[in-house]
């Protein structure tokens, strides 16, 4: 089975702040995913990487997939109280997601 | 707005009950996917439909039960239920199947919140 480990599981910032989030496994991937999910809604496609060491920017948001596809980092710059919410990574076929990295950024 | 409806959005019964949670995809999706989100586990695969029949199980209960009509709206049936399955049911839907490779996105509802009294 694969598994995705993600961390840490909780951030809380300052606005401003920058972050790294991790998303690690010991499997192989075609592909990877990653989705924001805010308080009482479902999780939304942020970004999908697909070639090793892929870097794809989202404004202030920097997606890297790992040379051997098997791990992923998202990165934001300057963050902002808009970017509270849980962070989830997700393999391939969507039948695998990471616990989540629940983000807080304070005013 | 996904496109995915969920109903209902809140629910709250007693163990050993039984209850559907219904899902509608968007308009032209074929594929249905039901997720299980507890505070401590994140999102946990239960089962995928493409066209009404099942392509993917995960580690869903064998109290739990789902499928996929002719029309393409899905239906999770968990019974006998216990306090532990208290938590957000997700439904998300896709145009393909999930396939070795596929890139897809997965369009979630707002989710169905059962609390298991």
């Amino acid at each position: 089975t694969q598994l995705l480990e993600q961390s840490p599981q909780f951030l809380s910032i300052q606005e401003g702040e920058n972050l790294t989030v991790y998303c690690n496994s010991s499997s192989v991937f075609s592909s990877l995913q990653w989705y924001r999910q805010e308080p009482g809604e479902g999780p939304v496609l942020l970004v999908t990487v697909v070639t090793g060491g892929e870097v794809k920017k989202l404004k202030r948001l920097t997606f890297q997939f790992g040379d051997a596809r098997k791990d992923s980092s998202l990165h934001i710059t300057a963050a902002q109280p808009g970017d509270t919410g849980l962070y989830l990574c997700a393999g391939a076929q969507k039948l695998v997601f990471g616990q989540g990295t629940r983000l807080t950024i304070n005013p | 707005d996904s496109g995915v409806t969920q109903t209902p959005k809140h629910l709250i019964t007693a163990t050993g009950q039984r209850v559907t949670l219904r899902c509608s995809p968007r308009s032209g999706d074929l594929s249905v996917y039901w997720y299980q989100q507890s505070l401590d586990q994140g999102l946990q695969f239960l089962i995928q439909y493409y066209n009404g029949e099942e392509r993917a199980k995960g580690n869903i209960l064998e109290r739990f039960s789902a499928q996929q009509f002719p029309d393409l709206h899905s239906e999770l049936n968990l019974s006998s239920l216990e306090l532990g399955d208290s938590a957000l049911y997700f439904c998300a839907s896709s145009l393909h199947p999930m396939r070795r490779g596929d890139t897809g996105e997965l369009f979630f509802g707002e989710g169905s919140r059962l609390t298991v009294l």
